[in-house]
């Protein structure tokens, strides 16, 4: 059975870093790429990161760009988000999600979120 | 980056009610376009994707057309289940940006 799950979120002050983590179980993980997808309060889920199964390519959304960054370690089945230089509208929940599409997007699995506030 | 447009972003129905959703590209992503439904509280669930192929578990009710810039979701019967917001998602290999979304309830 798949299972994502999602840690490392909490309240941090503005232009503080913090990392999130997602740890993968009941498949290959090395074998399907990884998105960061988040919903800020009241929102939409906005796509933040992908990181292509290889880890061949990694993008990331313009609003995070410069800031953020998505890897791996396969040894340990987790996928990371690390978040610098942190805004206010980064407050959100952030979910990673399994990728199986190959000419789309195909999210089949989600993990549960974990919220992360920014805040003076 | 490209641009998603929902129609409508809500819409009241009813059981039974056949259900249009649309999702317009502001460029052409062939057909790397998928539907995710999503309801309060819960993670979301994939129901399209590649534009028109149904994900595995997903009823029948729900159908998927489009390509290129113009696409639309079918709900055929509305059931007490389909109440939620409905997104579109975009892959153009650099990104992959949702649309606002589509919240469905009762009228």
């Amino acid at each position: 059975q798949v299972q994502l799950v999602e840690s490392g979120g909490g309240v941090v002050q503005p232009g503080k870093s913090l990392r999130l983590s997602c740890l993968a179980s009941g498949y290959s993980f090395r074998s399907y790429g990884m998105q960061w997808v988040r919903q800020a309060p009241g929102k939409g889920l906005e796509w933040v990161a992908v990181l292509w199964y290889d880890e061949s390519r990694s993008y990331y959304a313009d609003s995070v760009k410069g800031r953020f960054s998505i890897s791996r370690d396969i040894s340990k089945n987790t996928l990371y988000l690390q978040m610098n230089n942190l805004r206010l509208d980064d407050t959100a929940v952030y979910f990673c999600g399994r990728d199986s599409g190959v000419r789309s997007s195909r999210l089949d699995n989600w993990g549960p979120g974990t919220q992360v506030t920014v805040s003076s | 980056a490209i641009h998603l447009a929902q129609s409508p972003s809500s819409l009241s129905a009813s059981i039974g009610d056949r259900v249009v959703i649309t999702c317009r590209a502001s460029q052409d992503v062939n057909i790397g376009l998928t539907w995710y439904q999503h309801k309060p509280g819960k993670t979301p669930k994939v129901l399209i994707y590649d534009a028109s192929i149904l994900e595995s578990g997903v009823p029948s009710r729900f159908s998927g057309s489009g390509s290129g810039t113009d696409f639309t979701l079918t709900i055929s019967s509305l059931q007490p289940e389909d109440f939620a917001t409905y997104y579109c998602q975009e892959f153009t290999g650099d990104r992959f940006t949702f649309g606002p979304g589509t919240k469905v309830d009762f009228k």
